[in-house]
């Protein structure tokens, strides 16, 4: 089964307007953290948001928010005021276990396309 | 916040050459690091995880033999791939895991170097 699922190959939205993007994710381990990523076309991977899985409330940076429902394993990542430069490639991730327990490793989403349009 | 350079950012070479990656930690000391590989429009993939002053960690399906990975120091690994084939053509990137104290729980990822076999 896949561990981190976006189901959304592609999204548009319009300058100013908010967007979600959806992921959901699948572990057993009572302890994890879930991530979002910018990518470019550059190619940089740019941390956008973390949760974690004890986290109380849900995340927020800027115009970041992530739609965390723990019971339905969801961690969607709500953009706020969409602006042309945040057309790119967005993978939502998990790590599995503490942080700093061994450094567990990322699985990534397969990754959604945002398009903003003027 | 913690910094890691690539070098090459991008690299052509003829089909049957080997070709080596480097991975820095500009500005701290990292004992691991990862190495992922991103085919186009595709997600990134753990290929091994690099450990300083021990062997490489590789996933499965990853061929060792293939894919050389070595930490010599606390701000470097390198990964040769050896004796390159078109099909090796990706994008590899390299990440270190997040430091302890840090306010973060994100990995640091390098800027990515474009690898094209012909």
């Amino acid at each position: 089964a896949q561990k981190i699922t976006q189901t959304q190959p592609g999204m548009f939205v319009q300058e100013k307007e908010a967007v979600t993007l959806d992921c959901t994710y699948d572990t057993s381990d009572p302890s994890y953290g879930l991530f979002w990523y910018k990518q470019p076309s550059s190619g940089e991977m740019i941390f956008l948001i973390y949760q974690g899985s004890y986290d109380q409330q849900n995340a927020t940076e800027g115009r970041y928010s992530l739609n965390f429902q723990k019971a339905r394993k969801s961690a969607n990542l709500v953009i706020s005021a969409s602006q042309l430069g945040d057309s790119a490639m967005y993978f939502c991730a998990m790590r599995e276990g503490q942080r700093n327990s061994g450094y567990s490793t990322l699985t990534f989403g397969k990754g959604t396309m945002l398009l903003v349009s003027p | 916040g913690a910094v890691v350079s690539q070098h090459p950012s991008w690299v052509i070479c003829k089909s049957g050459t080997s070709v080596k990656i480097e991975c820095r930690s500009l500005d701290f000391q990292a004992t691991t690091m990862f190495w992922y590989r991103q085919f186009p429009k595709q997600s990134l993939m753990l290929m091994a995880t690099s450990n300083e002053g021990s062997k490489a960690t590789y996933e499965q399906g990853v061929e060792k033999d293939k894919f050389l990975i070595n930490h010599a120091s606390l701000t470097l690994s390198t990964l040769t791939v050896t004796s390159a084939h078109p099909e090796d053509s990706s994008f590899y990137i390299c990440s270190a895991p997040p430091l302890a104290g840090e306010g973060t729980d994100t990995q640091y990822f390098g800027p990515g170097t474009r690898l094209t076999v012909l």
